[in-house]
């Protein structure tokens, strides 16, 4: 599984757009990138994924350059209820049985949304 | 409406004693899993399983045993519970095995003493 390494915590004032980048030097051809949102005392969520250039929904934008090495998930204009912890996640089917596929988290990037 | 539910949201309990945590989906999802959550907020798989049968079995103790009555519902039970057990248990579900998209349920608090 390709590792990831993203800050630790970012701070932002409301209203601004919020840029998170993720290093995945190791990713495998296979490999999709997840990214994923945790609010305090509840489950993650599923954000975006994708696999090469650019991908948004009504959420996030998630920026991939060519070489897939890295990524950047991009929040158009903060609010204090995007206060969250943001995991990038990179891995793929790889067949079946034990072990085939699993999403590993690191310890993610701590966005807080300043008023 | 809650797409995936567990229950209890809160467990305190002894050492030694054995606790069952339940997780129901109504999503129709054919993969469900339980994921632990340590104090560091590290969040690992532990078991998966796809239309009821163990897909994914992480190493974790033989203390821990899910099971799956059916496609909606993933039980996870411990034995034997140790102070090192008290984390946060995620159950999640996948509209398939290998989806990347999985839906969390609310997690419950286990808190051994």
């Amino acid at each position: 599984l390709a590792k990831t390494t993203q800050p630790i915590s970012m701070d932002s004032y409301e209203g601004q757009e919020v840029n998170i980048t993720c290093s995945h030097n190791n990713i495998a051809t296979n490999d999709y990138i997840t990214w994923y949102q945790q609010f305090p005392s509840q489950g993650p969520r599923f954000i975006i994924q994708g696999y090469k250039t650019k991908v948004t929904n009504e959420v996030a934008s998630l920026f991939i350059p060519a070489d897939r090495k890295s990524s950047t998930l991009s929040l158009p204009r903060v609010s204090l209820s995007d206060t969250a912890v943001y995991y990038c996640l990179v891995g793929a089917l790889r067949g079946s049985g034990a072990g085939s596929y699993q999403l590993t988290f690191g310890k993610g990037t701590k966005l807080s949304v300043i008023p | 409406d809650t797409a995936v539910s567990q229950t209890p949201k809160y467990l305190v309990t002894q050492m030694g004693n054995d606790k069952s945590i339940k997780c129901e989906q109504n999503l129709g999802h054919d993969t469900m899993y339980w994921y632990k959550q340590d104090s560091k907020k590290f969040l690992k798989i532990m078991f998966s399983y796809n239309n009821k049968e163990l897909i994914i079995n992480e190493t974790v103790p033989n203390r821990f045993s899910p099971k799956s009555p059916d496609k909606a519902h993933l039980n996870l039970h411990i034995n034997s519970l140790e102070l090192g057990d008290s984390a946060v248990y995620f159950c999640a579900s996948s509209p398939r095995q290998g989806s990347v998209e999985q839906y969390f349920g609310p997690g419950t608090r286990l808190t051994v003493t």
